[in-house]
């Protein structure tokens, strides 16, 4: 299974970018790189995903490094709400179906 | 977009009680659905894998026997906390995925059930 490594937290001043960092440097050739948050007490919320090339929506841009051995979240204009904990997920399939393995993810405190 | 529904949101009962949480997908259907615990201030852990119609999958270490699982329509999912005790107590949280559309769709969770065992 693909690990991932991200830092435990990270302070982001409101209305700047904010860059969630990722390694994955075990990565398989067809895993999904997943990014979720969690407000506090609250279920995760699906961000975005990515194979290898960058993808974006309304709420994130994803960057993959060619190698794909790591990703970057970015919060364009980090706001208040945005301060939750940020997981990055590569997922694993099994027999029981693709289950998500949570690691510690990333403290994001965004700060006025 | 997905919509998954979690119901009761906060349940407190005694030591002793059974407890029995839904989870439902409200604009989907979902083959499998997923239920994770919380401790406080530790990430989601992946307690069992639903399966519409047979029989769920248990993580190692997990009592199938105390944590009762039933899926049985595409959409609705429960999980009982047989005979509950304080140490059951925790942030249980239900997941399901979109079944069509491929592989990589996401998983969408509820908002998960709080249980606290006095």
């Amino acid at each position: 299974d693909a690990k991932t490594t991200q830092p435990p937290s990270m302070d982001c001043a409101e209305g700047r970018a904010a860059n969630l960092p990722c390694n994955h440097s075990t990565i398989s050739g067809n895993e999904y790189v997943y990014w979720y948050r969690q407000i506090h007490s609250q279920g995760p919320q699906y961000i975005i995903h990515g194979l290898k090339n960058n993808e974006t929506n309304e709420m994130a841009s994803l960057i993959i490094t060619e190698d794909r051995k790591s990703s970057t979240l970015i919060l364009p204009h980090a706001t208040l709400r945005d301060t939750a904990v940020y997981y990055c997920i590569v997922r694993v399939a099994n027999n029981a179906g693709n289950m998500l393995t949570f690691g510690g993810g990333t403290r994001l405190m965004v700060k006025p | 977009g997905a919509v998954v529904s979690q119901h009761p949101s906060w349940v407190i009962c005694k030591s002793g009680t059974s407890v029995k949480i839904e989870c439902r997908s409200l604009d989907f259907q979902a083959t499998t659905m997923f239920w994770y615990r919380q401790f406080p201030k530790q990430s989601l852990m992946l307690m069992a894998t639903s399966n519409e119609g047979s029989k769920a999958t248990y993580e190692q270490g997990v009592e199938k026997d105390k944590f009762l699982i039933n899926h049985a329509s595409l959409t609705l999912s429960t999980l009982t906390v047989t005979s509950a005790h304080p140490e059951d107590s925790s942030f249980y949280i239900c997941s399901a995925r979109v079944t069509a559309g491929g592989g990589n769709q996401p998983q969408h969770f509820g908002d998960g059930t709080r249980l606290s065992i006095l």
